[in-house]
């Protein structure tokens, strides 16, 4: 069965730092490109990061390029995110999400979802 | 920016049909994909490349695509089916990926 448990959200003041972490299991993590989803509060999803199977490519939305740093870590089975110079907008539900696509490139979309982490981003 | 349109609200008594357009410039190329949400709940995959269903996802569902507009189909819908639906596709880059604003299906 595939899980994804995220973890790392909290309050975080403007400016700062945080670094999320998503555990996954039930299937080889190499072989999946992995992503990030945050929806703010009362709206709606929003692509933020993806990281190809071996890692060695990574896609940023144009509002966290730059701030934001997509990881991973095979051996350890663990997606990550490392999020620097918060905002409040960067206020969301943190989704780490399996996919778009396979080490093949085959497109499969966004096929399982962990539970999220909030993050929330305000003095 | 890239941008996929979905309306916001749909309504359908039991049994009936629910239809939802997502419609975008670069649908042609890319693929879509719808996601289901209940409240407090994660996303849930119910179409994935335009029409396909995943494993698990009632024979209800299904999708189809129609120049530079894609349909999320529900057949006889059960009040189980109330929730927030997401169209979600790439740009012509394939390399940027986008949601649409979702559309809240209320049962009536």
């Amino acid at each position: 069965e595939v899980q994804l448990v995220e973890s790392g959200g909290g309050l975080v003041q403007p400016g700062g730092s945080l670094r999320l972490s998503c555990a996954a299991s039930g299937f080889t993590l190499s072989t999946y490109a992995m992503s990030w989803v945050r929806q703010a509060p009362g709206k709606g999803l929003g692509w933020v990061s993806t990281i190809s199977g071996s890692g060695g490519s990574t896609f940023y939305a144009d509002s966290v390029k730059g701030r934001f740093t997509i990881s991973r870590d095979n051996f350890r089975n663990t997606l990550y995110l490392q999020m620097n110079s918060l905002r409040a907008e960067d206020t969301a539900v943190y989704y780490c999400a399996k996919g778009p696509y396979d080490i093949t490139g085959y497109q499969r979309g966004f096929d399982y979802w962990g539970q999220g982490t909030l993050v929330t981003v305000s003095s | 920016s890239y941008e996929l349109t979905q309306p916001p609200s749909v309504s359908v008594s039991p049994g009936q049909t629910a239809t939802i357009p997502c419609s975008a410039d670069a649908l042609p190329k890319q693929y879509a994909y719808w996601y289901q949400q209940k409240p407090g709940q994660a996303p849930v995959l119910v179409i994935y490349k335009d029409s396909e269903r995943p494993s698990g996802i009632p024979e209800r569902f299904s999708g189809s695509s129609s120049g530079t507009t894609v349909t999320l189909t529900i057949s006889g819908v059960q009040a189980e089916d109330e929730a927030e639906y997401y169209c979600q596709s790439a740009d012509s880059s394939g390399t940027y990926w986008v949601f649409g604003g979702g559309t809240k299906v209320t049962v009536l």
